[in-house]
């Protein structure tokens, strides 16, 4: 059955870590998308990727890595630069960028916690 | 850059009944598509409704329907009939080639 995965649920990270946010997708879509979500505000977008091997800046890179070495995987690295990484994060889908609208499909989100 | 405001933090209704909530966007573009995403508490995000701003009609999905002014950069949701299941952050969306941006949401109670 298709669509998006994510793990682990919860995360938590010690001062000067980092970690690893996992995000499959079976759905064959090109394009895959991280954001971060605080309470009282709306999504905003990490990084993006439209094609294997490629991925841009969004608006709150600083502090965040990813990779897009398969179609399927888009993982998020929160490293030690990123000063406040307490929050939810959610990784999505859409398929090709052909005309630029393609509807985005999320996976159920990561809770990253501070010790 | 676009913006998308959503003006209402909280709203409540009873069972059965109809509300309305309220989305404007600022951009300077012609062609882009706007969106309604349901986050219960589960906190999975949900698609509920997609509007093409090129089309004049508005866009409906059982009990859900959108009332688009493109002239008034507006977008609205209603929610017929309104069930105990549809408790939930609901976060109004702007796409422009690939660009989204989100409201800062509406947390929807309904009450029996």
């Amino acid at each position: 059955d298709g669509g998006i995965t994510q793990s682990p649920k919860y995360l938590f990270r010690k001062e000067g870590q980092n970690v690893t946010l996992s995000c499959e997708q079976n759905l064959n879509h090109d394009a895959m998308y991280w954001y971060r979500q605080d309470p009282g505000q709306g999504l905003r977008l990490i990084y993006y990727s439209q094609i294997v091997n490629d991925f841009q800046k969004g608006d709150i890179a600083e502090g965040y890595s990813v990779s897009r070495e398969k179609k399927e995987s888009f993982p998020l690295t929160v490293t030690s630069a990123q000063k406040n990484p307490t929050a939810f994060y959610l990784c999505a889908s859409s398929t090709s960028l052909a005309g630029g609208q393609e509807t985005q499909y999320f996976g159920p989100g990561t809770r990253l916690l501070v010790l | 850059a676009q913006t998308v405001t959503q003006s209402q933090p909280e709203m409540s209704v009873q069972e059965a009944e109809t509300v309305t909530l309220s989305c404007t966007y600022d951009t300077s573009e012609s062609n882009y598509y706007l969106f309604w995403y349901k986050q219960p508490p589960s906190r999975q995000m949900i698609l509920v409704i997609r509007q093409e701003a090129y089309k004049q009609q508005n866009a409906t999905e059982n009990r859900f329907s959108v009332n688009f002014q493109k002239a008034a950069k507006s977008f609205s949701l209603k929610i017929s009939d309104s069930q105990l299941g549809d408790t939930a952050m609901y976060f109004c969306a702007f796409m422009n080639n690939n660009d989204m941006r989100f409201g800062a949401g509406t947390r929807l109670t309904v009450k029996p």
